[in-house]
């Protein structure tokens, strides 16, 4: 059974600071690896899609990586922004449509 | 275009009743997937739905049921309802089902909000 970790949970940084959030799955036979982002009360947005075959995707300030054969993946926030603030949530896709989710990191930046 | 639509946000029922939600995917999508999310469990697959045929479904109880129509429109169903079935329930769209080399990009809804009392 697929299960997925997101370290850490909760996360309290400055304005300005880089940083890095984690995730790691059990089973390494995904399609692909996606990070949402998630604002209190609202769905997911869809931030980052790593197809299995991939190592890195960028977009903007945020970028994401991902090593399948260590079921693990990392998402850095470059020059963090209180814009940023939200629960960021990785997701391995290995059926379908079928995602298993971590428990998220909750992210606060401080103006 | 027009996002992934779920309807109604927000709802309260009592215990034993039912509930049916209600999405629309984005135009043109064929696919949909259904997620609860609880605090204590966090985001969790319920079922999804290609060509009106349910393909997938997760480790929910019979209660817990779906349907899509041919217009890829898709309801969810939730009866004799609990106090555990509280959660927020959202709704993905996805262009069509892809196998192991495609890359199935889901588009997330804002959720409906079931609140049982």
């Amino acid at each position: 059974k697929q299960e997925v970790t997101q370290i850490p949970a909760a996360l309290s940084v400055p304005e300005g600071e880089n940083l890095v959030l984690n995730c790691s799955f059990t089973d390494s036979a995904i399609y692909n690896l996606q990070w949402f982002r998630q604002d209190p009360g609202k769905g997911l947005t869809s931030l980052l899609l790593i197809q299995s075959s991939q190592r890195e995707q960028t977009s903007g300030r945020l970028n994401a990586s991902l090593d399948k054969s260590s079921g693990r993946s990392t998402l850095y926030i470059a020059a963090s922004q209180p814009g940023d603030s939200a629960t960021y949530l990785c997701a391995v896709n290995t059926s379908g449509s079928r995602l298993t989710f971590g428990e998220g990191t909750q992210l606060t930046v401080n103006p | 275009k027009a996002g992934v639509t779920q309807t109604p946000r927000y709802l309260i029922k009592t215990r034993g009743q039912q509930v049916t939600l209600s999405c629309s995917p984005i135009s043109g999508h064929r696919s949909v997937s259904w997620y609860q999310q609880t605090p204590g469990q966090g985001l969790q697959f319920l079922f999804e739905y290609f060509s009106e045929t349910q393909r997938n479904k997760g480790n929910f109880p019979g209660r817990f049921s779906g349907r899509q129509f041919s217009n890829s429109r898709s309801e969810m169903n939730v009866s004799t309802l609990e106090l555990g079935d509280s959660a927020l329930y959202l709704c993905a769209s996805i262009p069509r089902l892809e196998g192991r080399a495609g890359a199935n990009v889901l588009t997330f809804g804002a959720g409906s909000r079931l609140t049982v009392l």
